[in-house]
């Protein structure tokens, strides 16, 4: 059975860095890619970046100067890290996953993340 | 970035009736290998977003023939034909042309 689920911490003080991983099953991620994409509350769907199943990344310019995403394939793992957080990264986090030209097919259930001191 | 622009902002509809959402892209999304990388998801309630339609046109697995996907290099349309109930949420759609992947601000559907 295909799964992502994503864990982290569910407060984070302005400033600091953001710790996310998305742990996957079902799946090699040397076959599929992951992409972070994230949404506000209330609000649309914020594509963040992805780790290419051959192990590159590419990221939203917007947040690429605060953003990395790696992984860990013997443990089906993908984390996100994002530095300087503000209030407006205040959102739910979610993993997906991406075959060729079947983009998203599963979803985590998304982790909320509230940027708060 | 390339924009893409929904409407209605939301619909209502009677169940068993048809329903249509439009999706505008601000650049072509056919690309030079003739695939167009355009996609459509519903985000139900409380609930992950779910792929509907890949490259415009394609139904994914598992999901009901009900669902249909049509357009050209720029403008796209998502067809509900005889809505259900559990058909309510938000409809987004998405662009992977080129970096960075975009979605449409979304349409909610709402049952009457």
């Amino acid at each position: 059975e295909v799964q992502l689920k994503e864990s982290g911490p569910g407060l984070v003080q302005p400033s600091q860095t953001l710790s996310l991983t998305c742990t996957v099953s079902g799946f090699s991620l040397t076959d599929y890619s992951v992409h972070w994409v994230r949404q506000p509350p209330g609000k649309g769907l914020e594509w963040m970046g992805v780790m290419w199943s051959g192990g590159s990344t590419a990221y939203n310019l917007v947040l690429k100067s605060r953003l990395s995403i790696s992984r860990d394939t013997s443990k089906s793992q993908v984390f996100l890290k994002m530095n300087s957080l503000q209030t407006e990264d205040t959102a739910i986090y979610y993993c997906t996953r991406h075959y060729y030209s079947v983009l998203f097919d599963y979803w985590g259930q998304g982790v909320m993340v509230t940027v708060s001191s | 970035d390339i924009v893409l622009t929904q409407a209605p902002l939301s619909v209502s509809v009677t169940p068993g009736e048809s329903a249509s959402i439009s999706c505008r892209s601000s650049k072509s999304l056919l690309s030079s290998k003739g695939i167009t990388s355009l996609y459509w998801y519903l985000q139900k309630p409380g609930k992950s977003p779910q792929l509907l339609i890949y490259r415009m046109s394609n139904l994914a697995s598992g999901v009901p023939d009900r669902f249909s996907g049509s357009g050209s290099e720029t403008d796209f349309t998502l067809k509900i034909s005889k809505v259900e109930t559990e058909d309510v949420g938000v409809y987004y759609c998405a662009q992977f042309l080129e970096y960075p992947l975009t979605f449409g601000s979304g349409t909610k559907l709402e049952i009457k």
